[in-house]
């Protein structure tokens, strides 16, 4: 079975700090993502990457950024992490080609205060 | 913009009724239509996926009904139980791309006993 693990289920932060959510996943999957949920926005892509070193933007990368040094490694980074930022982050992976499921971790809560 | 639309928003339903969520897309390359369903405090899991070579499929009591000349899919439960109490999010796959998964903005399904 797919795994897909994020560090924290729960983070507590304060305005104007540097955030890092990990995400592992052990299955050797090419793709990984990282999604916000917010109650009646569904999923909200902020980034992806298809490769190591390689990484995309979502639909709503502005204060954000991403690392992925190693194929099951995939972080993601928030510079200077602000109120609005307050969210439900989600990582999954995918394999290569055709109609792959996603697999997600159970999300990471972060509170910015 | 949102390249799938569902709805309702939230859902209530009594214990043996059957809810219904509505998704409708206008992307014609998409050919891959999974739903998910989340458990509070866990990540979205695959439930069930169609093709749009077929206009029903059923697993257990969940059945997804799709519609190609309206470009619209429904997910019904059967027989809907409290432990069916969950968000659920349609989504459409086109063939290529890393990223190549799009979510609808979930409905939120409450079941009564």
């Amino acid at each position: 079975d797919v795994k897909v693990t994020q560090s924290s289920r729960y983070l507590v932060k304060r305005t104007g700090e540097k955030v890092f959510l990990e995400c592992v996943q052990d299955m050797d999957h090419e793709n990984m993502f990282w999604y916000r949920q917010d109650p009646g926005l569904g999923l909200r892509l902020i980034y992806f990457s298809y490769d190591v070193k390689m990484k995309e933007k979502g639909d709503i990368p502005e204060g954000y950024s991403v690392s992925r040094e190693k194929k099951e490694r995939f972080s993601l980074i928030l510079e200077s992490a602000s109120t609005n930022q307050t969210s439900m982050y989600l990582c999954a992976s995918r394999g290569q080609g055709g109609n792959q499921p996603q697999h997600f971790g159970d999300g990471t809560r972060l509170s910015i205060l | 913009q949102q390249q799938v639309k569902q709805s309702p928003q939230s859902l209530i339903v009594q214990k043996g009724g059957i809810p219904i969520i509505n998704c409708a897309y206008e992307n014609t390359a998409f050919d891959y239509f999974p739903w998910y369903q989340q458990f509070p405090g866990k990540g979205p899991a695959l439930l069930i996926a169609i093709r749009p070579d077929v206009s029903e499929k059923k697993e257990g009591r969940f059945t997804i009904s799709f519609n190609k000349s309206a470009k619209q899919f429904s997910l019904h439960i059967m027989d809907s139980q409290p432990g069916d109490s969950a968000t659920y999010f349609c989504a459409a796959s086109r063939p290529t791309g890393a990223n190549n998964l799009f979510f609808g903005t979930g409905t939120r399904l409450t079941v009564i006993p």
